[in-house]
Formats: C-alpha cells, sequence, structure tokens
C-alpha cells in the first residue's frame, strides 16, 4: 500500500498570504489528522476530520481550517498567514474506527513564512 | 483529558550503552499507548503500542517499552544503542479517538 502522501513538500509565502496544503491517507484509512511541529511548541495538534467531518479540534485560531473529501483526502488552509506559521505540518491517517489504531505519518510539508 | 510528559528533551548515551527515554500519562480512562521516531526531515514512524493484554511490548530496531499503570509510565528502553537510533522520540497517549503527543526527546547516540 502507499504511505501517507503530502503536497507540497516545500513552500514559501509571504506574511498576508494564505496557503494550502493537501494530504492523501493510505487507501481505505477514514482518519486524517493535522499537526503543526515547531522547534519551541513541540508537536501539536490542529484537527482531525473522519469521514468529512471534523471530530476533534485542538487550540488554533479560526485561520487554521481543514476539509475532507469523499475520498478521504484532506486539506488544511492557513489563511492570512503569521510569520509564527513558519514549521512542519504533518498528516497523519488511520483507519478510525478504534482510539487503538496508530496514525501513519507522512513526511510533512515545510512552510516558511517570509 | 488525557496528556503526556516526556522527561527529559534531550538524552545522550554512548554506542552500546542502554537507552532509556521516559514517558508518563495522565488518562481518566485505561489508555492507548505509543512510541513513535522522527529521523530528521522525515513524518513519525511508529516503534510499538500498548493497547491491552502483555505489558511488555516490543517493537521494531530493538526496542521494548513496558506498561506500569501503578506508576502511570511507558517507558522506551533498547538495551545497545546504536549510531542509527539518534532521532527525536515522541510517546503518545489515544483514547476516544483523541491522539496526544508528548514534548519529544532528543536522542543522541556518541561513538
Amino acid at each position: 500500500k502507499a504511505g501517507v502522501t503530502q503536497t507540497p513538500r516545500y513552500l514559501i509565502k509571504t506574511r498576508g498570504q494564505q496557503v494550502t496544503l493537501s494530504c492523501s491517507p493510505i487507501s481505505g484509512h477514514r482518519s486524517v489528522s493535522w499537526y503543526q511541529q515547531t522547534p519551541g511548541q513541540g508537536l501539536q495538534f490542529l484537527f482531525e476530520y473522519f469521514s468529512e467531518t471534523q471530530r476533534n479540534k485542538g487550540n488554533f485560531p479560526g485561520r487554521f481550517s481543514g476539509r475532507q473529501f469523499s475520498n478521504s483526502r484532506s486539506e488544511m488552509n492557513v489563511s492570512t498567514l503569521e510569520l509564527g506559521d513558519s514549521a512542519l505540518y504533518l498528516c497523519a491517517s488511520s483507519p478510525g474506527d478504534r482510539a487503538s489504531y496508530e496514525q501513519y505519518f507522512g513526511p510533512g510539508t515545510r512552510l516558511t513564512v517570509t | 483529558a488525557q496528556s503526556v510528559t516526556q522527561l527529559g528533551s534531550h538524552v545522550s548515551v554512548s554506542e552500546g550503552a542502554l537507552v532509556l527515554l521516559r514517558c508518563n500519562y495522565s488518562s481518566s480512562v485505561p489508555p492507548y499507548l505509543f512510541w513513535y521516531v522522527q529521523y530528521p526531515n522525515q513524518g513519525l514512524q511508529l516503534l510499538l503500542k500498548y493497547t491491552t493484554g502483555a505489558t511488555l511490548v516490543k517493537g521494531i530496531n530493538g526496542f521494548e517499552a513496558e506498561f506500569k499503570k501503578s506508576e502511570t509510565s511507558f517507558h522506551l528502553t533498547k538495551p545497545s544503542a546504536n549510531m542509527r537510533d539518534a532521532a527525536e522520540y515522541f510517546c503518545a497517549v489515544s483514547n476516544n479517538n483523541d491522539m496526544r503527543f508528548g514534548a519529544g526527546t532528543r536522542l543522541t547516540v556518541k561513538p
């Protein structure tokens, strides 16, 4: 099975712009979670989607949003970018039916905001 | 809500020495526990997980972890470190479809 893929891998944006990141989960996985990873804050949970519905949400401002499509692919959007949004954004998928299932991570998208 | 505390943001060991990475969790219900490893410029990869049953769990690359309910701990160990183990390690707890990660421990292996 193909793993979790994320596009693009690297991105440079300017403050005030918006950005959309994409994640394709492992085939058959219905849950997709997004995380922000920075040296200072570590790995922080953004949100999780299951069968096109947001099931869990972390403590991030409304500038961060996401969605999931019927084929389980997911996108996250960040509007009005700030310098502090520079981070590695990780997507993870799982079957989603049980909490005992592990998450499978993609390689991440490194976003740099200048 | 559950949470995870990893004791020690940096751990340094010599090649061949014991690796011990500490993880304590807080959960109101029986937890599912995981250890992940992250190599530079990569995503996280599962090392091992505890769901139910045997409390000593063996994972990939020679790592193992023991679930101790009385101590609310899930420490990761490896008897003999090698250079390839240098990476960042994350402990995670999951229940109710909500997975939470610790802050991570960076392992350095000295030759």
